[in-house]
């Protein structure tokens, strides 16, 4: 069945705290994955995409990576700021699925 | 550049109600995504609209319905509300299906 998993489901980072997020698919045909974040009470927003296995993306304190069958996101010295639900999404086929999410909590 | 305005961005309705939600794009954006989001089951896709036809839908009930207009505003409808349809409903647009999508800050749909 295809699927799209997160880990951890929550995470409580101290600031400057580097950790790293999982993103695993198991589908055919990948097209893209793209990683999204999230505020409260506002819609996903926009981070990365990526197309084939060994691409990375870098914005700011996170980078992403790919691999066939995964994405990291790591997040390097984060602030409190950083602190939002972490979303990735596969398109595949007709379909563009969403995963559960990774809530992040930045602590001073 | 306009991002993905939705409105309204807060409704309460009955049971048995029906509701529209509304959608305009980003400017040149042609495909525009219904997803409902949920607590307890993430974001769900309800459907998508390229040019003003349906291009791919996800398992909901016949309730949820959608249309795009040819200025490529969007409407989703939901029909005979029940409780558990109260959830954030986000749209989200883009230039085409490999590009990412855009969403809006949705509308927070309450049903008692």
């Amino acid at each position: 069945e295809d699927q799209v998993t997160q880990s951890p489901e929550a995470l409580r980072l101290q600031e400057g705290e580097s950790s790293s997020l999982n993103c695993s698919y198991t589908v055919s045909g990948l097209r893209g994955l793209f990683w999204y974040r999230q505020d409260p009470g506002k819609g996903p927003e926009f981070l990365f995409t990526l197309y084939s296995a060994g691409e990375e993306k870098e914005k700011e304190r996170l980078k992403a990576t790919l691999t066939k069958k995964e994405s990291f996101l790591h997040i390097t010295a984060p602030k409190p700021e950083d602190s939002a639900t972490y979303l990735c999404a596969v398109a595949y086929g007709q379909n563009f699925v969403f995963g559960p999410g990774t809530r992040l909590s930045v602590l001073p | 550049k306009a991002g993905v305005t939705q409105t309204p961005r807060y409704l309460i309705k009955t049971r048995g109600q029906q509701v529209t939600l509304s959608c305009s794009p980003i400017s040149g954006h042609r495909s525009v995504s219904w997803y409902q989001q949920t607590p307890g089951q993430g974001l769900q896709f309800l459907f998508e609209y390229f040019s003003e036809t349906q291009r791919n839908k996800g398992n909901f009930p016949g309730r949820f319905s959608g249309r795009q207009f040819s200025n490529s505003r969007s409407e989703m409808n939901v029909s005979t509300l029940e409780l558990g349809d109260s959830a954030l409903y986000l749209c989200a647009s883009s230039r085409d299906s490999d590009s990412p999508l855009h969403f809006g800050n949705g509308t927070r749909l309450t049903v008692t």
